[in-house]
């Protein structure tokens, strides 16, 4: 695929269920990030990979939340136990990453937007 | 206070207005990133700058390093154009964005 990719794109849990939600970024990006957005408001830094490390996991709002990219591409992010404020997009982003610098333009996907009753 | 400050929130004009969306930050960046969300859609990149002015088609981006400010100007607006846009801004050795909380622009015919 030519883009960035999420899926499911939605989700609806109950309360206390566990959720895992996938992204699968442009072919040989090295940086993937994820973003929760609450709606109406912009989105929030949640965890970013450089490859398959994590480095920089200070967004996750709760020890409920883990990230990972084990082969450096696709990437699973885990709700365990979800809770109502969970409730959000979850967007997922892409860079090529060139001399790891902070001047990369991020390509992001759709989103998956999680309601949890 | 929020690092990324937008303005206005919410913003309509006519088909063919001139419009100006306005960002500011409160730290130092290494780059500012002006992104487009359309409803249920995800988010495209426009410009990211560090310096001056880009244009591209009706949508031109500048930014002031010293005053901590930038600006998104689109010229002969259109209802296409209606989308929520939004500032977002990278600290030096960190790719991670920072984001304001957006600009829903509502372009009438």
């Amino acid at each position: 695929g030519a883009g960035v990719s999420q899926s499911p794109r939605y989700k609806v849990a109950k309360r206390g269920q566990d959720v895992a939600l996938r992204c699968d970024p442009i072919s040989g990006h090295v940086s993937l990030f994820w973003y929760q957005q609450a709606l109406g408001q912009g989105p929030e830094f949640l965890t970013y990979f450089q490859n398959e490390a994590q480095l920089d996991k200070s967004g996750l709002p709760s020890d409920r939340f883990f990230a990972e990219r084990p082969e450096g591409s696709v990437s699973t992010l885990k709700i365990q136990r979800t809770q109502q404020e969970d409730s959000a997009v979850y967007l997922c982003a892409s860079s090529l990453s060139i001399a790891g610098g902070s001047y990369n333009e991020q390509f992001f996907g759709p989103g998956t937007r999680l309601t949890v009753l | 206070k929020n690092e990324v400050e937008q303005s206005p929130q919410n913003l309509t004009a006519q088909e063919g207005e001139f419009i100006t969306i306005n960002c500011s930050y409160s730290v130092g960046i290494s780059a500012l990133h002006w992104l487009q969300q359309h409803p249920g859609g995800g988010i495209v990149s426009l410009f990211m700058l560090s310096s001056g002015k880009k244009k591209h088609g009706r949508l031109i981006a500048t930014i002031n390093i010293q005053e901590k400010h930038s600006s998104l100007h689109i010229t002969a607006s259109h209802p296409r154009d209606s989308a929520v846009y939004i500032c977002a801004v990278s600290n030096f050795g960190n790719e991670k964005l920072t984001f304001g909380t957006g600009t829903r622009l509502t372009i009438i015919p």
